[in-house]
């Protein structure tokens, strides 16, 4: 498995407070990502990252924020928690070798907005 | 914008049958097509990778199958198991001002009985 780390695993947490969530890798990719995942909508891309303290926008990038000051390191912050923000979150990394670029993930964070 | 597609939404077969899933997306200037199986609550591990240069992949008793200029690729899985239960996603890597990303479908959730 690839060295994907995300932490915490679960959170449950009100609405209004600031979270964030964790990606750690071991595997030196440049790109790291972060999804999210919901019924009916599969997953979708929220931020991107293609080097340290490079990133952009994916296409549900409202309410968060993301900070790489590290390779290693990728953090998504929700500022200001919301229900809507309840989900499973997926961190993954990616590396062009040869021209062939694959993905991989981590097992993902269980964030509950009450 | 990159679509992607998977048909059927759900697949339910008797053990040891050959089966089929399908992936479409509305753009074939892809760069690769990846394959990735989702167990309950957990993370997404990827299965194969088609290069765009590349007719199939095969692994074991799965074999991917991708039609660039139709926009199609198609995932056999030979002889099923009960422990090929999951949800399959297909992804698309798509290349564009220096980012690379992947847009998935919604996935098939497939299940094998006894």
């Amino acid at each position: 498995d690839a060295g994907i780390t995300q932490s915490p695993r679960h959170k449950v947490t009100e609405t209004g407070t600031p979270v964030t969530l964790r990606c750690h890798q071991t595997e030196n990719h440049r790109y790291m990502y972060w999804y999210r995942q919901d019924p009916g909508h599969g997953l979708r891309l929220i931020h991107y990252s293609y080097g340290v303290k490079d990133t952009d926008k994916g296409e549900v990038s409202d309410g968060y924020s993301v900070s790489r000051s590290k390779t290693e390191d990728f953090l998504l912050t929700l500022e200001s928690a919301t229900s809507s923000q309840t989900s499973v979150y997926f961190c993954a990394i990616s590396e062009r070798q040869i021209g062939v670029t694959e993905a991989f993930f981590g097992q993902g964070t269980r964030l509950t907005v009450v | 914008k990159q679509e992607v597609t998977q048909i059927p939404a759900a697949l339910s077969v008797p053990e040891g049958e050959n089966l089929v899933l399908n992936c479409s997306f509305t753009d074939s200037a892809i760069y690769n097509l990846q394959w990735f199986r989702q167990d309950p609550g957990k993370g997404l591990t990827s299965l194969l990778l088609i290069q765009s240069s590349q007719r199939e992949q095969t692994s074991g008793r799965l074999n991917a199958s991708l039609d660039k200029s139709s926009g199609r690729s198609t995932l056999y899985i030979a002889a099923s198991q009960p422990g090929d239960s999951a949800t399959y996603l297909c992804a698309v890597e798509v290349r564009g001002g220096g980012s690379e990303k992947l847009v998935f479908g919604k996935g098939t959730k497939l299940t094998v009985n006894p």
